[in-house]
């Protein structure tokens, strides 16, 4: 296993577009989380899956964001009609349980809207 | 409220000496805490963590962090900067299934 795997590396879109971006996590883990990083700033939390449940989605998730795992492996991450507000580095991370297991990280995807 | 606040924004280190990261934790239960490191265009990656064990964990790359809940402390130290170690640093607190980062601390190191 690589490890944590997510397409595209970058994005570049128009404002107004929807996004979908892909996230392949390690195989045997059950939790799958997202970030979102902007420039300057550490990663902040948007949503996780315990298998193919969304257990918890941010405050930051907007009404346009919409996450899914289906069959618990790998994850979707949309965004409709998309901002300039939304350019960011998007991470995908995933784990074998809690906090306590350590978390791997993927390269992410870079959003630029323009 | 689970927070984690990163006291320098930027470190500027002379290769050979010794590096300290200071991070400051709030956290109503004991935590779970880590340090990351991402370098430009890469991914983060974990140094080490610290799960109520040791209080002085060991990480990679000649890195170690030591546990003060009297201080509610987590400072990341290394010995001898190397100009690899030149990156973004982020204080990660892990509490409620998910991770909480600090705004990150930028270490240069100069030759």
């Amino acid at each position: 296993d690589t490890g944590v795997s997510q397409d595209p590396r970058h994005k570049i879109t128009k404002r107004g577009q929807n996004v979908t971006f892909r996230c392949d996590p390690i195989s045997e883990h059950n939790r799958l989380y997202w970030y979102r990083q902007t420039l300057g700033q550490g990663p902040e939390f948007l949503t996780y899956f315990q298998n193919e449940a969304q257990l918890e989605k941010s405050r930051l998730l907007s009404d346009r964001f919409s996450a899914e795992r289906p069959k618990g492996s790998f994850s979707t991450l949309e965004i409709q009609r998309t901002e300039q507000g939304d350019s960011a580095m998007y991470l995908c991370a995933s784990s074998a349980g809690g906090e306590n297991y350590g978390y791997t990280f993927g390269s992410g995807t870079r959003l630029t809207v323009v | 409220a689970q927070s984690v606040t990163q006291l320098d924004s930027h470190v500027s280190v002379s290769e050979g000496t010794p590096v300290l990261l200071r991070c400051n934790y709030s956290s109503s239960y004991s935590p779970s805490l880590f340090w990351y490191v991402q370098h430009p265009n890469k991914g983060l990656q974990l140094l080490l963590k610290y799960t109520s064990a040791a209080t002085l964990v060991k990480g990679i790359n000649g890195f170690e962090a030591e546990f003060k809940k009297s201080e509610t402390s987590f400072h990341l130290t290394k010995p001898s900067a190397h100009m690899s170690d030149a990156a973004e640093y982020f204080c990660v607190l892990g509490a409620d299934y998910k991770l909480s980062f600090g705004a990150g601390t930028t270490v240069t190191v100069r030759a």
